[in-house]
């Protein structure tokens, strides 16, 4: 059974600071979504990777695809209390389902 | 207006009642899915469905049941609420397998 762990589960963090939360399986994927959830709103589609090494970038937030696409993360340079929310993620599986973790929930205090 | 919209967006039921929630979007995507979200459990899938008359279960479907009443539009059904069943749910489409899955803004429901 392919799953996703995340970790932390969650964080406090002042803002200014820096963070990174962790995407981990023991099997490979395809791809991985990144998607931050705000209180009140449905998940949010942040980024996919899909190489293995890949970074992308998007304004202060980095997300790395691992080597051998078991694992992804993503870092926050100087956190702001709009990061806070619920960061999720999501891949493919070879039965062609989507499965979840059970996210990092972030909270950036002012 | 969004590209998902759930209705009620909060419910509060009384256990063994009958209770609907409904979904349509405008995105245009033939699949749709029904999640719901609790706390240390996540996300988990009730029924998604690819397409007017490919309607699947997922790993959570006891207990409920859905229809694909157009492409446009998916509701979901609690034919026996439970207390249990209190939680946040999400309707959701994409359109494909891999691809983005926009997600409603979510339905609060309580049964007592």
């Amino acid at each position: 059974t392919q799953l996703l762990e995340q970790s932390p589960q969650f964080l406090s963090i002042q803002e200014g600071e820096n963070l990174t939360v962790y995407c981990n399986s023991s099997s490979v994927f395809s791809s991985l979504q990144w998607y931050r959830q705000e209180p009140g709103e449905g998940p949010v589609l942040l980024v996919t990777v899909v190489t293995g090494g890949e970074v992308k970038k998007l304004k202060r937030l980095t997300f790395q695809f691992g080597d051998a696409r078991k694992d992804s993360s993503l870092h926050i340079t100087a956190a702001q209390p709009g990061d806070t929310g619920l960061y999720l993620c999501a891949g493919p599986t070879s039965n062609r389902k989507l499965i979840w973790g059970l996210g990092t929930s972030l909270a950036v205090n002012p | 207006d969004a590209d998902v919209t759930q209705t009620p967006r909060n419910r509060i039921t009384k256990t063994g009642k009958r209770i609907m929630l409904e979904c349509s979007q405008t995105k245009g995507h033939d699949r749709m899915y029904w999640y719901r979200q609790d706390p240390g459990l996540g996300l988990r899938l009730i029924y998604y469905s690819f397409d007017v008359k490919d309607i699947n279960k997922g790993e959570i479907s006891d207990g409920y049941s859905v229809s694909r009443q157009a492409q446009a539009k998916f509701s979901l059904s609690l034919e026996s609420a439970i207390p249990n069943q209190t939680a946040l749910y999400f309707c959701a489409t994409s359109p494909g397998y891999g691809n983005t899955i926009y997600f409603g803004e979510g339905s609060w429901l309580t049964v007592v």
